[in-house]
């Protein structure tokens, strides 16, 4: 099992360029998120599912679209990147049942 | 809404030395969760506390959640090159809640 994978690793755009970062699992876990890491600010939930279909905004979900159309796959959109959407993105994913999340391994993204 | 405040930020203490990280929360939780964060890495799910005044053991490292579900702490002893990282608590408002909220973090170096 490949359990939480990320693409790309490393990501370089120009201000108003617009991007998906890929998120896939094969856990079968209902759960999935995205998190943003900043220096010295933790971990920010940005939108999350918890399930097929059904998508909800996190603390900071401005300039930023999600959509899950199956299990496995929670797609990032960035529709128009501008520098302060540098960071380090973060997929989790944890079952309904239990709240451990599974990380992957990120994407940095650098906005120019 | 919702805060986690985790402190020190950062900690340099020689192996061998203990390590303590502190975590308060401006509501009570549910539960709370511990991540570990290596340099480079993506975090990785330590224990989950729920129950107050709970206190639970993996090897070298002792975590504890407060009577008012409202604090936690993470104590490692006697300290290896191998504990080096980032370690942040998360906590969830309450039951049902997808939205964990996670601590800033508290940075690790070990000196050998």
């Amino acid at each position: 099992n490949a359990g939480v994978t990320q693409t790309p690793k490393f990501q370089v755009l120009k201000t108003g360029q617009s991007m998906t970062l890929q998120c896939a699992q094969d856990m079968n876990h209902e759960y999935m998120s995205w998190y943003r890491q900043d220096p010295g600010m933790g971990l920010r939930l940005i939108h999350y599912s918890v399930g097929a279909g059904i998508t909800d905004q996190g603390e900071v979900p401005n300039g930023y679209n999600v959509s899950r159309s199956t299990t496995e796959d929670f797609p990032l959109r960035l529709l128009s990147a501008a520098p302060s959407q540098t960071s380090v993105y973060f997929c989790a994913t944890r079952t309904s049942g239990y709240n451990e999340q599974f990380f992957g391994p990120g994407t940095r993204l650098t906005v120019l | 809404g919702q805060q986690v405040m985790q402190i020190p930020q950062y900690q340099h203490v020689q192996e061998g030395e203990d390590f303590t990280t502190y975590c308060n929360s401006s509501t009570t939780l549910s539960n709370i969760q511990w991540y570990k964060q290596r340099p480079g890495g993506h975090p990785v799910f330590l224990i989950q506390l729920v129950k107050s005044g709970e206190v639970k053991k993996q090897k070298r490292l002792t975590f504890q959640f407060g009577e008012a579900k409202k604090n936690s702490s993470l104590h490692i002893t006697a300290t290896q090159t191998t504990d080096v990282g980032t370690y942040f608590c998360a906590g969830l408002p309450g039951a049902g809640s997808y939205q964990l909220t996670f601590g800033k973090g508290t940075k690790l170096s070990v000196i050998p």
